[in-house]
């Protein structure tokens, strides 16, 4: 079956340390992926996409992926962190068996302190 | 351009009651969808459609309709609403040839009590 694992409920981290956020999938074929990221009460918004072609894809607000087929990962990462990145991540896969939607991992909530 | 506005923001409901969450988006997308938010588990996917005229049901449709007759507006009906149905409700878009970006509302807060 399809899906989508976001293994950390929360992950914790001091404001100007690199952040780590994981995704791994299981899709047949050539992954889309996508991270999104959720603010307090507000919509999903989109972070950065791989589609194909370089490893590493580079987001909005100094976000990067590094998408790794031989893992099934698709890991989510900022090199410092800020106060501000606090929220609530969700990372997808498109579903192969109908490319019109996702497929999403539980979230992951990033707690950065000052 | 206003992007994805959902209406109401919130709502509490009484068990049995119906009601119509909207959804308009301003992007001229060919794609729209409901997602239900519950904790802990991620984004479900109730309703999607491809275009006016056109809809399909996604892995949780069960006491939910919806209709699409513009290509601008898609909203969701709760009829005979139950305590299960509690949850947060983005409407999403997305254009034609774009890679599956979704472009999401800002939500409706929804409780039956």
């Amino acid at each position: 079956a399809q899906s989508v694992a976001q293994p950390e409920d929360q992950v914790n981290v001091a404001e100007g340390n690199p952040l780590t956020v994981k995704c791994t999938y299981s899709v047949s074929g050539n992954p889309y992926l996508f991270w999104y990221v959720q603010y307090p009460n507000r919509g999903l918004q989109f972070l950065l996409k791989y589609i194909t072609g370089d490893n590493l894809v580079k987001g909005s607000y100094g976000f990067e992926a590094e998408f790794n087929k031989s893992q099934t990962s698709f890991h989510l990462k900022k090199p410092s962190a800020l106060v501000s990145d606090s929220a609530l991540y969700f990372c997808a896969v498109r579903d192969m068996r109908n490319t019109d939607k996702l497929i999403f991992g539980t979230g992951t909530r990033l707690q950065v302190f000052p | 351009n206003a992007g994805v506005t959902q209406t109401p923001k919130f709502r509490i409901l009484k068990i049995g009651q119906s009601m119509t969450l909207q959804c308009t988006q301003d992007m001229n997308h060919n794609y729209m969808y409901w997602y239900r938010q519950d904790p802990g588990m991620g984004l479900k996917l109730i309703y999607y459609s491809v275009g006016a005229g056109i809809t399909d049901k996604g892995e949780v449709p069960n006491g939910y309709n919806v209709s699409r007759s513009t290509t601008e507006d898609f909203p969701l009906r709760l009829e005979l609403a139950a305590p299960s149905q509690t949850s947060v409700y983005f409407c999403a878009s997305k254009p034609l040839l774009n890679y599956n970006e979704q472009f999401f509302g800002p939500g409706t807060r929804l409780t039956v009590l």
